[in-house]
């Protein structure tokens, strides 16, 4: 049981440069998260969705976009990368109500120079 | 504004001693709170959830309890070993619908042999 996948595990980018971050669970859960941590910092929500094709904003995202065809994936897409979105990646998922725990997926460093 | 404080932001205690972990919220009314490990370069890791309507909730050498009055949860590890050494972070949910989850910063827990 493979739970919450995310890749790539580290990337540099350039400023201005884009690229996807990947997200995939196997436990058939319907809500799905993408969260950024700053050092020192909580987590802060990106976007969030509900299920297949339902996406929603969470506190900060500015500077991305998601989307969500498949209940298996929750891909976040980085547009016009900025130093600012320099962080730690975690995606997660979550079985609903009744089952309100988070499963995170490893993380993805990234880097904007 | 809404905040959650997490009571410092490390904490170093002998090996055998309780650990006592503090999580203050204010302008929430959450319908449940979580506490989560985080080991460095890893994805947190769910351990317990205590919901309003109950005051203490109990696993192995863990303890929660939570203070709807306070707007406080206390999070204990008895007899605890360096292995207990992590970042231990509280989320709460203020709507009760599990798809806004809010964390704190965590706090970094030493547990010195």
């Amino acid at each position: 049981n493979a739970g919450v996948t995310q890749t790539p595990k580290f990337r540099i980018l350039k400023i201005g440069q884009s690229m996807t971050l990947q997200c995939a669970q196997d436990m058939n859960h319907n809500y799905m998260y993408w969260y950024r941590q700053d050092p020192g910092m909580g987590l802060k929500l990106i976007y969030y969705s509900v299920g297949a094709g339902i996406t929603d904003k969470g506190e900060v995202p500015n500077g991305y976009n998601v989307s969500r065809s498949t209940t298996e994936d929750f891909p976040l897409r980085l547009e016009l990368a900025a130093p600012s979105q320099t962080s730690v990646y975690f995606c997660a998922s979550l079985g609903g109500l009744g089952n309100e725990k988070l499963f995170f997926g490893s993380g993805t460093q990234l880097s904007v120079l | 504004s809404q905040k959650i404080e997490q009571n410092s932001e490390a904490l170093n205690i002998q090996e055998g001693k309780t650990a006592t972990l503090t999580c203050n919220y204010t302008n929430y009314s959450p319908a449940y709170l979580q506490w989560y490990r985080q080991d460095p370069g890893r994805g947190p890791v769910f351990l317990l959830l205590i919901r309003e309507n109950e005051k203490e909730k109990r696993k192995e050498r863990l303890k929660v309890t939570f203070d709807t009055t306070l707007k406080q949860s206390l999070f204990h590890i008895t007899a605890s070993q360096p292995a207990d050494s992590a970042t231990y972070l509280c989320a709460l949910d203020p709507s009760g619908s599990a798809r806004q989850l809010t964390f704190g910063s965590g706090t970094q827990l030493t547990v010195l042999p």
